[in-house]
Parts: structure tokens; C-alpha cells; sequence
């Protein structure tokens, strides 16, 4: 059964910093990974997508990366600013192709 | 392309009442899916869509959810009666195989 765990539950940051948030998995054999922000009161957006066969993915002062061995995937990002607070949450879906999601990241970022 | 659209955004309603949440998926996704978030927990899986066949509805929480997918497009999500522990955020995905998925903003379903 596959578990996916979120640390830290919550972050609050000055503005400016480079964060991480972790991710791991329990069932390596996964087909992907997908990082998603949250904003409250909103949908799930979606800010990378990583293949089995990739080691990391970058959009922006965005970086996502992947080891499937250890079963972690980390999200990093540079200079953090105010509008990255969100909830960022973590996702892989099971060979039926359902989505397990991590309890997620609440990040605050302050000026 | 436009996105996965759910409505209504919100909607509020009695115990025992019946509500129904809509879903449209991008143009061309067969996949399409729905899940839930109730308060301080994380977002599970309700059930998958293959165009109008159900996938797997493994995650259906009882019999009073029904879902449906008229001729493999929009999709609706029934809830009848409505209980007090059906109150959370619904979102809908849909994805083209081995590809990421697209959430709508979800619906916030409150019970009272």
C-alpha cells in the first residue's frame, strides 16, 4: 500500500530564503511524481511533473527532484517571495493510475 | 486550452438533502476523476473515469455518492441524502494517460 508523507507539516519563512520540502513514498515502483500548489479556497495547480525515469525537473525558482530508490522526491525553492504562500502538496498515483496525495507543506512567506 | 471547470464553487445545504456537483474536463481527456478533502485530512481518491466507463470506484464512501459520466464528457457527482461527514472540498482531474493531471478549484460542500 502506498503511503506518501509531507514534512514539515508547516514552514514560515522570511522573504528571500531558499526552502525545501520533502516528500517521500513508500512503494517505489511509482510511474511519476506531481508537485502541486494550493492556495486557500482554490483548486490544485499544478507545478511539476516528473517522470520514473527523470531525476528532477525545474520551472523557474522552481526545482523538483526525484529518487526512487530512497523514495523521496524534495521541492526546492529559490528566493522564496510573499505569493509562494500556499500549500504545497506531493502526489503519485497507484498502477491503477489513482493520485495518493501527501497530507502537504503549509508555507508562509513574509515580507 | 480551457481548463477542468467544476461548479457550483460552493453550495451549502441540509442533512438528508440531495446535491449534485458537476464536472467538465478538458476537451480530448478520456481520464477523468474525482476526489475529495474533508477538514484536516489529505485528499483521497473517489473514483476514475475511462471516457463514460468507471475505472475503479474503489474510494466511493458509501452508496449515497453516485457518479456519472454522460457519453464520456462532463461528469456529475450526486449525493443523496447529503450527511453531516460528506462536508469537504470535491475536486475533479482529468489526464491524458501517462500524463500529468489538471484539477479544477473544486467544489466546497458544506452540510448543516
Amino acid at each position: 500500500k502506498q503511503e506518501v508523507t509531507q514534512i514539515p507539516a508547516a514552514l514560515s519563512v522570511p522573504e528571500g530564503e531558499n526552502l525545501v520540502l520533502n516528500c517521500s513514498f513508500t512503494d517505489s515502483a511509482i510511474y511519476n511524481l506531481q508537485w502541486f500548489r494550493q492556495d486557500p479556497g482554490k483548486g490544485l495547480t499544478s507545478l511539476l511533473l516528473i517522470q520514473s525515469s527523470q531525476r528532477e525537473q525545474t520551472s523557474g525558482r522552481l526545482n523538483a527532484s526525484l529518487d526512487k530508490s530512497s523514495g523521496r522526491s524534495t521541492l526546492y525553492i529559490a528566493a522564496s517571495q510573499p505569493g509562494d504562500s500556499a500549500t504545497y502538496l506531493c502526489a503519485t498515483p497507484l498502477h491503477t493510475d489513482k493520485l495518493i496525495f501527501g497530507t502537504g507543506t503549509r508555507l508562509q512567506v513574509f515580507p | 486550452e480551457a481548463g477542468v471547470t467544476q461548479f457550483p464553487s460552493h453550495s451549502v445545504i441540509e442533512k438528508g438533502q440531495t446535491v449534485t456537483l458537476r464536472c467538465d474536463p478538458i476537451s480530448g481527456h478520456d481520464n477523468l476523476y474525482w476526489y475529495r478533502r474533508v477538514m484536516g485530512k489529505e485528499i483521497k481518491f473517489l473514483l476514475h473515469f475511462v471516457k463514460e466507463s468507471k475505472q475503479d470506484e474503489s474510494g466511493m464512501p458509501n452508496n449515497r455518492f453516485l457518479a456519472e459520466r454522460t457519453g464520456g464528457t462532463y461528469s456529475t457527482l450526486k449525493v443523496q441524502p447529503a450527511e453531516l461527514e460528506d462536508s469537504g472540498v470535491y475536486f475533479c482531474a482529468s489526464s491524458l494517460q501517462g500524463r500529468g493531471y489538471t484539477f479544477g478549484s473544486g467544489t466546497r460542500l458544506t452540510v448543516v
